[in-house]
């Protein structure tokens, strides 16, 4: 079945530290996927997203590339700040006709001053 | 906009207690979700509802139902609460492949 790995953490960085967050994911056919972040006592929200192979989807300075030949799609910002610390998931969209999504089991990120 | 709206925020039950978990969306999806979160497992998904009338389950079904009462609304249902089902409740929306949004969560703690 399909299913999205993520590394584990928790990653500490020091303030404008490079920043990569690895996801590679198992699945039939073409998934969307997604990089969602969590804020302490909030919810989830989108943080970026790509739709096909070779897509890079960025937001707020943070990217990540669709990449089918390693099933891959890692979150990457070259600057971290403190304001970034928070928990990263990974997910894929199940291609049937749901559209559920499937995590990854999330990675806290510490940014330091 | 109010998104997806859960009730309540927090809770807590004793052991055995029935409680049901308020979710509206107002952004007229089709799909709506149930994710619960725990440390180190991510999300996994509880029940989904692909359009309004119809319900399945997902990943972790066992001690909950739901009802999709309209298209707006979906809500879950622990007719008997036990300690394991102590956890952080989302629900969420969306549409057919593209992302979902979710609500602030419910902080369920039974005890």
């Amino acid at each position: 079945g399909n299913s999205v790995t993520q590394m584990e953490g928790p990653v500490t960085l020091s303030e404008e530290a490079f920043l990569t967050i690895n996801c590679t994911y198992t699945a039939t056919g073409y998934p969307s996927l997604f990089w969602y972040v969590q804020y302490p006592g909030e919810g989830l929200q989108l943080l970026l997203k790509a739709t096909k192979a070779d897509d890079k989807g960025s937001n707020k300075g943070f990217e990540a590339t669709y990449r089918k030949e390693t099933t891959s799609f890692h979150l990457e910002k070259g600057s971290v700040q403190v304001s970034d610390s928070a928990v990263y998931f990974c997910a894929l969209s199940d291609q049937s006709n749901t559209g559920k999504l499937i995590f990854g089991q999330g990675t806290t990120l510490q940014v330091k001053p | 906009n109010a998104g997806v709206t859960q009730t309540p925020k927090f809770q807590v039950l004793k052991t055995g207690q029935s409680m049901t978990l308020q979710c509206a969306q107002d952004m007229n999806h089709n799909s709506m979700y149930w994710y619960r979160q725990d440390p180190g497992m991510g999300l996994r998904l509880i029940y989904y509802s692909a359009s309004e009338g119809t319900t399945d389950k997902g990943e972790v079904p066992n001690g909950y139902n739901v009802s999709r009462l309209n298209k707006r609304e979906f809500s879950l249902r622990l007719e008997s609460a036990a300690p394991s089902q102590t956890s952080v409740y989302f629900c969420a929306s969306g549409r057919l492949n593209t992302e979902a949004f979710f609500g602030q969560g419910t902080r369920l703690t039974v005890v």
